[in-house]
């Protein structure tokens, strides 16, 4: 069985260009989220998709940051502009109905 | 608000060594509670999830207790190997299902 799909795996941009981040979930798995990670850190929520509803968005900086999940399979997570203090690393998760979480390898973003 | 606190934040023991990695939360009323390892520049990788009315957990050499009254729950890892070097997680799953996270245990464990 495949795991959590994330490309790309490296990003590194200059501040205010824009970035996306893809993610493609566990066949089956109906909840999807998306995390940032700083170093150091455990990772902090940023939003929680149940199908292709968001359920909890409350921690999206929405000034600068989207996110959709068209049909209820794959998501993009999106930033524009970028700001330096962006830089990061942006893991996606999937379980069902809630429970056990599967991680993704990660998005290690550099904004220079 | 849910605050969970991972201690200590570091530690280092000899191979062979049994060892326990604690994990504090602030808020009793939780769903569930996961353990994740986490390699440098890696993803995450579930260990062990425990729901809130179950007492503990066990995946080979590695165990898992939950209180939910005293908020907290251990990790234990026993005869640990240099392989188990990597960052301990715990991530909890409190109201509104929102999960929480500490800021892990790093683990080094030597030759």
């Amino acid at each position: 069985e495949a795991g959590v799909v994330q490309s790309p795996r490296y990003k590194i941009i200059e501040k205010k260009q824009p970035v996306a981040f893809w993610c493609n979930p566990i066949s089956g798995h109906n909840t999807l989220y998306w995390y940032l990670q700083n170093l150091g850190q455990g990772p902090e929520l940023l939003i929680r998709y149940e199908n292709e509803e968001a359920v909890d968005d409350s921690q999206l900086p929405k000034d600068r940051f989207s996110a959709e999940r068209l049909k209820g399979v794959d998501s993009t997570l999106k930033i524009q502009p970028a700001e330096l203090g962006d830089s990061a690393v942006y893991l996606c998760a999937s379980s069902s109905r809630g429970h056990e979480q599967f991680f993704g390898p990660g998005t290690r973003l550099t904004v220079l | 608000k849910q605050e969970v606190t991972q201690i200590p934040a570091a530690l280092s023991v000899p191979e062979g060594e049994n060892l326990v990695l604690n994990c504090s939360f602030t808020d009793s009323a939780i769903y569930n509670l996961q353990w994740f390892r986490q390699d440098p520049g890696k993803g995450l990788t579930s260990l062990l999830l425990i729901q809130s009315s179950q007492r503990e957990q066990t995946s080979g050499r590695l165990n898992a207790s939950l209180d939910k009254s005293s908020g907290r729950s251990t990790l234990y890892i026993a005869a640990s190997q240099p392989g188990d070097s990597a960052t301990y997680l715990c991530a909890v799953r409190a109201g509104g299902f929102k999960t929480i996270f500490g800021a892990g245990t790093r683990l080094f464990v030597k030759a």
